[in-house]
């Protein structure tokens, strides 16, 4: 079945540092690919997506490109802020579009801290 | 706008009781909303699919009769843990599906479980 790898935390960096979150996928037909973040305390919110491949998602800074050929969707950010301390998660889901179930399908998150 | 609630946000219960979690889309109508589960510090598994007005599918090795689902209307869904137990303590998380393409997943700010 499907199945979303994304590198294990924790991530500790300093401010304006550069991050990267790698994450790879397994699927059978052509997903769409979700970063999610889950701030302290709150549910998930979704960072941003890509519904094909060589699209790049992008939204408050952050970036991932789906490539097909090495099934990666990592997520980067140039300069990385306290507030974005959090949980990331990386998601796939066969479409509805495409004859898919929709369901997402979560990597085990990755826990950023930010320090000043 | 999706905005998705979930209630209550925090529960402690005794062996043997059961519990009902809200799940509610407030601004728009959902005909499908997911429940999932998270364990500390491990990804959210997807429980069960629930649909307006008809069974819910569950996922593999989820007692349905142990986790009720109903979807009575398009902005409301219930999941019951009937005789709870220790072992069903967790983070309990549902998202509601928007109409409109591209069908994206809200996510409800989850519920804590604490059965003792």
């Amino acid at each position: 079945g499907d199945s979303v790898t994304q590198m294990e935390g924790p991530v500790t960096l300093s401010e304006e540092a550069f991050l990267t979150i790698n994450c790879t996928y397994t699927a059978t037909g052509y997903p769409s690919l979700f970063w999610y973040v889950q701030y302290p305390g709150e549910g998930l919110q979704l960072l941003l997506k890509a519904t094909k491949a060589d699209d790049k998602g992008s939204n408050k800074g952050f970036e991932a490109t789906y490539r097909k050929e090495t099934t990666s969707f990592h997520l980067e950010k140039g300069s990385v802020q306290v507030s974005d301390s959090a949980v990331y998660f990386c998601a796939l889901s066969d479409p509805l579009w495409e004859g898919g179930s929709e369901k997402l399908v979560f990597g085990k998150g990755t826990k950023l801290t930010v320090n000043p | 706008g999706a905005v998705v609630s979930q209630h209550p946000s925090w529960v402690i219960c005794k062996s043997g009781t059961s519990v009902k979690i809200e799940c509610r889309s407030l601004d728009f109508q959902a005909t499908t909303m997911f429940w999932y589960r998270q364990f500390p510090k491990q990804s959210l598994m997807l429980m069960a699919t629930s649909n307006e007005g008809s069974k819910a599918t569950y996922e593999q090795g989820v007692e349905k009769d142990k986790f009720l689902i109903n979807h009575a209307s398009l902005t409301l869904s219930t999941l019951t843990v009937t005789s709870a137990h220790p072992e069903d303590s967790s983070f309990y998380i549902c998202s509601a599906r928007g109409q409109k393409f591209p069908y994206e997943q809200y996510f409800g700010p989850g519920t804590r479980l604490t059965v003792t």
